[in-house]
């Protein structure tokens, strides 16, 4: 099975500009989450969708938005970037609740710079 | 709300000594709780998962973690370690079931020769 891909894998933007990230996640995976990764904060959540609903939100501002589609693959987007947007951006996804909960499957991570 | 502590942001062992990375949460209902670790340019990979079955949980590579709610912590532990182990462990707690993580600070493991 093939994992979770994320693209593009490294990005630089400046100030002001906007980005979207994509990720595939792991044939049959519903739910997708994002989380990002900074060496100051660690890593926090920022959302996750189910069948192209947001399910929950982290405590991020409205700046950042996602989406999923009908294929469960997602995008995020940041807009109007600020130097401390830079980070690594984490996809996960996950089987449905149950059982399998909290099983994060990750991709490799969009590491994005702002400059 | 949930939250996780990691004592030790670096933990240094010798290659065959026992590894242990400390891992203290709080939660205000039990906890599904995990050990993710990441390797360098890469994402995190679930090592082991707490949910109530079992207090003591086995995972991969040799890893296996202690339930223990009276002191609220959730250690993990590896007899000998390897070379390989050098990476960076994460421990997470998941509160009501879903899969929002809140996730520790990390613990960088380094194996020396």
């Amino acid at each position: 099975k093939a994992g979770v891909t994320q693209t593009p894998r490294y990005l630089i933007k400046t100030r002001g500009q906007q980005v979207t990230l994509s990720c595939s996640p792991i044939s049959g995976h519903r739910s997708v989450s994002w989380y990002q990764q900074t060496p100051g904060q660690g890593l926090q959540f920022l959302f996750e969708y189910f069948s192209e609903t947001q399910r929950n939100k982290g405590n991020f501002p409205g700046r950042f938005s996602g989406r999923q589609f009908s294929n469960s693959r997602s995008e995020m987007n940041v807009s109007t970037l600020e130097l401390g947007d830079s980070a690594l951006y984490l996809c996960a996804s996950s089987p449905d609740r149950g059982p399998h909960t909290g099983e994060l499957f990750f991709g490799e991570g969009s590491r994005l710079t702002v400059l | 709300a949930q939250s996780v502590t990691q004592l030790g942001s670096h933990v240094s062992v010798s290659e065959g000594a026992l590894v242990l990375l400390r891992c203290n949460y709080s939660s205000s209902v039990p906890p599904y709780l995990f050990w993710y670790v990441q390797y360098p340019n890469q994402g995190l990979q679930l090592l082991l998962k707490y949910t109530s079955a079992a207090t003591l949980v086995k995972g991969i590579n040799g890893f296996e973690a202690e339930f223990k709610k009276s002191e609220t912590s959730f250690h993990l532990t590896k007899p000998s370690a390897h070379m390989s182990d050098a990476a960076e462990y994460f421990c997470a707690v998941s509160e009501g079931g879903d899969s929002r993580l809140t996730f520790g600070e990390g613990t960088q493991l380094t194996v020396n020769p």
